[in-house]
Order: C-alpha cells, then sequence, then structure tokens
C-alpha cells in the first residue's frame, strides 16, 4: 500500500523567514495531495491540496509544488507568522480508493517572533 | 451547519471495559472514516464506511467494530479496552466522488485506558 514520509519533524523558523515541508510517496498512482493544519488541541483542517496534473499551487503565502518522477511533494510557507505555529499533515490517496488518506507523520512547525 | 461533531470528547476507560464513540455529520456526505492519533505516528486509518450499511476496514482495525445505520452517523466501538488504545480518535467525511475530496475532521475524542 501507500507509504507516506515527512520531514522533518519540527521545524523553528524565525518570523518573517519561508518554511518548507517535504513528503515523499511510494505509490506511483497516487493522484491528490492534501495538506492539513493543526493547531494544538483542535482538529486537523485542510489548507490547501494538489492533483497529479498541476505541478504547482499557490494560495497566499503558501504554495504546494508536485514532483511526480521524484514522487515528492512539499509545502512552503512564506513570511512566516506566529499563527503559522502548528503541526502540518501531509498526505496522499490513489484512485478510487474511496477519498481513503495515507498521512505523513507530521511537522511540528514553531514561529518564533 | 456543526460540519463533524463527535461525542465524547474525552474518556477514561478500565482496561477491559466497552464503550461506543458517536460521529455525526450534517453535511450529507457519503463517505465517513475513523483515524487514530498518536504521537509521531500522524494519522492511521482504523475503519471507513462509503455510504449507509457499508463499512470496511483500514490500516489498523484489531480490537475496534463500526456501524453505519443511517447515513449522518458513523459510531467506533471497542469491546474490550486496552493500554495500547489510548488515542486521540478523530472521525471524518467528505463528499463521495470519484475525483478526491476534502475531508472534515471532529474535533476528536481524547481516550485513556488504565
Amino acid at each position: 500500500g501507500e507509504n507516506v514520509e515527512q520531514h522533518p519533524s519540527t521545524l523553528s523558523v524565525q518570523e518573517g523567514d519561508s518554511a518548507v515541508i517535504k513528503c515523499t510517496y511510494s505509490d506511483s498512482a497516487s493522484n491528490y495531495f492534501p495538506w492539513y493544519k493543526q493547531e494544538l488541541g483542535k482538529r486537523p483542517q485542510l489548507i490547501i491540496d494538489i492533483r497529479s496534473n498541476v505541478g504547482e499551487k499557490k494560495d497566499q503565502r503558501i504554495a504546494v509544488t508536485l514532483n511526480k518522477t521524484a514522487k515528492h511533494f512539499s509545502l512552503h510557507i512564506t513570511e512566516t507568522q506566529p499563527e503559522d505555529s502548528a503541526v502540518y499533515f501531509c498526505a496522499a490517496s490513489i484512485p478510487d480508493s474511496w477519498g481513503k488518506l495515507q498521512f505523513g507523520a507530521g511537522t511540528q512547525v514553531v514561529v518564533t517572533p | 451547519n456543526a460540519g463533524v461533531t463527535q461525542t465524547p470528547k474525552f474518556r477514561v476507560l478500565k482496561t477491559g471495559q466497552s464503550m461506543t464513540l458517536l460521529c455525526a455529520q450534517d453535511m450529507n456526505h457519503e463517505y465517513m472514516y475513523w483515524y487514530r492519533q498518536d504521537p509521531g505516528m500522524g494519522l492511521r486509518l482504523i475503519h471507513y464506511s462509503v455510504g449507509e450499511g457499508t463499512t470496511a476496514k483500514g490500516e489498523v482495525p484489531d480490537g475496534y467494530n463500526v456501524s453505519r445505520l443511517k447515513k449522518q452517523n458513523f459510531l467506533l466501538g471497542l469491546e474490550s479496552a486496552a493500554p495500547s488504545q489510548t488515542s486521540v480518535y478523530f472521525c471524518a467525511s467528505s463528499r463521495g466522488q470519484v475525483r478526491n475530496t476534502e475531508a472534515f475532521f471532529g474535533q476528536g475524542t481524547r481516550l485513556t485506558v488504565v
């Protein structure tokens, strides 16, 4: 089955700097790659997603890039702010899998003022 | 709309006790899921359902049972709780289409088995 690895497990950045989280997946059939943000004690919430027919997607300070050949995708957060501090999860899903998601282990991002 | 609601939010069980976690969604979603979240392991799928009356096993189904008698509800049961089932449990739902769509999560249930 699908396996998703996520790095780094923790990331400390200064406010205003950029943060990058990388994930690799094993199943070349995967075609949907969402990113979820989970604040302390809260539920995971979707922040951005990308499909395999697209190489990059942006939403304000957040961007995701996908390299299908290398089977990896990355989350980029620019101009980080204290409210970006959270755990971020990447996930992958294959077609015809009833929306099942295989999650990475998560990255704890700490933005220091 | 409340979205996805889980009951209860917290629970402490003794080893061997049983309990049921309730998940309710008001978005008319077809697909529903139960995940468990453990430190350093992300979210792992326990069971899922693609429609009323249907259930299937996920990645870590042992020790759990589920039922989906009504489209809006998805129940997760622990028949004989074990300390290894101490975790945070999240229910999620999605529209249910050929094309994968966003999964909406409940607020979580923190379960401790002593």
